[in-house]
């Protein structure tokens, strides 16, 4: 009964090779966000689509994208990942409804890029 | 801009004793929520307690408390007859209310070791 699902849990990718991670849920939530976790560090939020809208935090760079084809899936695209890009990547949801709301997380997938 | 100030880097504790993990925040917004998330190393933030801002009582769930002072702006998670599976990252979060979608702020985290 998982509600929030990402594969793969380890991706390794070589400097400058595009990679997609995906994540899914079955929560029905109209909020799913892509946050980016440096060792020993807080979690950072890239972006998150509200429904079909997406928004992008100001600071995360061109070389992250994302894609939500629909409720329950969305992406995180790395176009050329770097050294940096080495982290644990967390997708997280929420039903927002007016009121205070929750975002569960999933298990994280964990980026080596070589 | 909403902060959350976790000043405890690495906390120790004797299994089956009680343990206090300190969070302060700062914002202006007089609705906000606060969250306490676990992460063990295996990765995954498991949500373990929320308290509004509104909320008279402290909130409870299970083994786990809030200790809210709303003067003090602070919001201890309390754990009670600690376990060695509590060995985890702890992170106090906190997201204001208002209008749009706003974003979730995590503090730096507590590390916490229980031991036997």
């Amino acid at each position: 009964d998982a509600m929030v699902i990402q594969n793969p849990r380890y991706q390794v990718t070589q400097f400058g090779k595009p990679v997609t991670l995906s994540c899914s849920q079955t929560l029905n939530h109209n909020v799913m966000y892509w946050y980016q976790q440096k060792s020993s560090q807080a979690p950072k939020l890239l972006f998150h689509y509200y429904d079909k809208d997406f928004n992008n935090e100001a600071d995360t760079p061109d070389n992250f994208q994302s894609r939500r084809p629909n409720t329950s899936f969305c992406f995180l695209d790395i176009r050329s990942p770097g050294l940096g890009d080495a982290a644990m990547y967390l997708c997280a949801t929420s039903r927002v409804s007016g009121g205070m709301e929750t975002q569960y997380f999933g298990p994280g997938t964990r980026l080596l890029v070589l | 801009a909403q902060k959350i100030t976790q000043t405890q880097p690495g906390m120790f504790v004797q299994e089956k004793e009680a343990v206090t993990l300190d969070c302060t925040y700062d914002t202006s917004d007089p609705s906000y929520g606060l969250f306490w998330y676990k992460q063990p190393s295996s990765g995954e933030m498991i949500f373990l307690i929320y308290q509004g801002s509104y909320d008279q009582q402290n909130a409870t769930e299970g083994r786990y408390s809030l200790n809210f002072q709303k003067a003090r702006k602070s919001a201890n998670l309390v754990i009670s007859a600690s376990q060695l599976g509590d060995s985890a990252m702890y992170f106090c979060a906190m997201r204001v209310l208002n209008s749009g979608n706003t974003p979730l702020v995590f503090g730096k985290g507590t590390r916490l070791s229980v031991i036997a």
